[in-house]
């Protein structure tokens, strides 16, 4: 059973750095095809991807937001750490980590932590 | 970036009708689309991949269709747990994004 949860702070000052980290169980971070996700959602709002790493530590980022953020994974730890600098309260939101499953070329967020809700104010 | 677009952004309807959602996407993506569903309070929930195959367990009234830049999600008998947010994401390249959410209350 595939299982992932967010950790970090939930009040954050603006300009700070953000850091999250999602633990999961159930799979392996070194097995080919498999990634973790994260995708943020203002309160109200829609979902926002912003960022995957691959087993194979390739990485992927949101344009918009690439110049902040930063992915890792500890695979013998089972983590992966998201890394957010200069945070605004427009950075408020609930943050959520996903497996990307699949097979081949398709592939999709398949299971989904329970999210981490971040304020942002002074 | 690939947008994409869902329609309507919100929807009322009553239990046992039909319901159809659409997502369209700036530009092709064969069907590397998925369908996830949000319930107010919880994370989003797979429902569709790969733009017509339904996730196991999902029940078998969830349906999705369409290719290219189009794309349907139809609940074809709805239930009273099927009121939620519904949101489309493609998969085809990065930034991978999501629509903007179509929100289906209770008429």
């Amino acid at each position: 059973q595939i299982t992932l949860k967010e950790s970090g702070p939930t009040l954050v000052k603006p300009t700070q750095t953000l850091t999250l980290t999602c633990t999961f169980s159930g799979f392996s971070l070194s097995t080919s095809g498999v990634g973790v996700g994260w995708i943020r959602q203002p309160p109200g709002k829609a979902l926002e991807w912003l960022a995957l790493i691959y087993w194979d530590a390739d990485k992927r980022y949101s344009p918009s937001l690439e110049s902040r953020l930063t992915i890792t994974k500890d695979t013998s730890r089972n983590q992966v750490v998201l890394i957010m600098t200069n945070m605004d309260p427009v950075d408020t939101g609930t943050y959520y980590c996903a497996h990307r499953g699949g097979q081949g070329n398709y592939w999709y967020f398949d299971i989904w932590g329970r999210g981490s809700l971040v304020t942002v104010s002074s | 970036d690939i947008q994409m677009t869902q329609s309507p952004s919100s929807l009322s309807a009553s239990v046992g009708d039909r319901v159809t959602i659409t997502c369209r996407a700036s530009q092709t993506i064969s069907n590397f689309l998925n369908w996830h569903q949000q319930k107010p309070g919880e994370a989003p929930k797979l429902l569709i991949y790969a733009a017509s195959n339904l996730q196991s367990g999902v029940p078998s009234r969830f349906s999705g269709s369409g290719s290219g830049t189009d794309f349907t999600l139809t609940i074809s008998s709805l239930q009273p747990d099927d009121f939620a947010t519904y949101y489309c994401q493609q998969s085809y390249g990065a930034p991978y994004t999501f629509g903007q959410g179509t929100k289906l209350e209770i008429k």
